[in-house]
């Protein structure tokens, strides 16, 4: 139980388009979802937190205007990265919790995203 | 105050060896310290938790001990394994929100 899928494991797209990548708890309710930036080789770091139905809070240096999170319901999030430049590209990973997963956070598989 | 410092940043271990790595926090509302394993191109996996009344935890070849009065939490593997090499996170939670550590690169030889 408790399994949080990514769609698309990885994409590429050219500077200046906008690129939306899916967040989903497939067992569970998830209430909150988080979405985290991972460079190569360094630790995640805290993008965003959403709950179901209400606005994102975003953590400080993160643009909310780039980077539109949406938790439109239980069991899916998504994050536009939108008019992207190379230096979004990165590895995202989400994580959700919620329900019998409570306050435990599971992890997505992430998805790379590289802009040319 | 928000920071979770892990070392050491690599480790080599031998096929049967015990790994350690270690993690020290300065704020006291942290509730919960999970322990993630990374792959690369994975997103992270819960390894093992331990909550801050709990002095040591075991599962399997995993044990987290954890000190409170010195801040200090750490991880050991027993008989490490090649499939054991990876990218290990701490991590501490406050407020629902996980603080993780830089990471640790393990590396067991055979």
């Amino acid at each position: 139980g408790a399994v949080v899928s990514q769609h698309p494991s990885w994409v590429i797209c050219k500077s200046g388009t906008s690129v939306k990548i899916e967040c989903r708890s497939l067992d569970f309710q998830a209430t909150t979802m988080f979405w985290y930036r991972q460079f190569p080789k360094q630790s995640l770091m805290l993008m965003a937190t959403s709950n179901e139905g209400s606005k994102a809070t975003y953590e400080q240096g993160v643009e909310k205007d780039k980077f539109l999170i949406n938790h439109a319901s239980l069991t899916l999030s998504t994050l536009t990265v939108t008019s992207a430049h190379p230096e979004d590209s990165s590895f995202y990973i989400c994580s959700a919790s919620g329900g019998r997963a409570s306050r435990e956070q599971y992890f997505g598989p992430g998805t790379r995203l590289t802009v040319t | 105050q928000q920071q979770v410092k892990q070392s050491p940043q690599s480790l080599i271990v031998q096929k049967g060896g015990i790994s350690i790595i270690n993690c020290a926090y300065e704020n006291t509302a942290f509730d919960y310290f999970p322990w993630y394993q990374q792959f690369p191109g994975k997103g992270p996996a819960l390894l093992i938790a331990i909550r801050p009344d709990v002095s040591e935890k075991k599962e399997g070849r995993f044990t987290i001990s954890f000190n409170k009065s010195a801040k200090q939490f750490s991880l050991h593997i027993m008989d490490s394994q090649p499939g054991d090499s990876a990218t290990y996170f701490c991590a501490a939670r406050s407020q629902g929100n996980l603080i993780f550590g830089k990471g640790t690169k393990l590396s067991v030889k055979p």
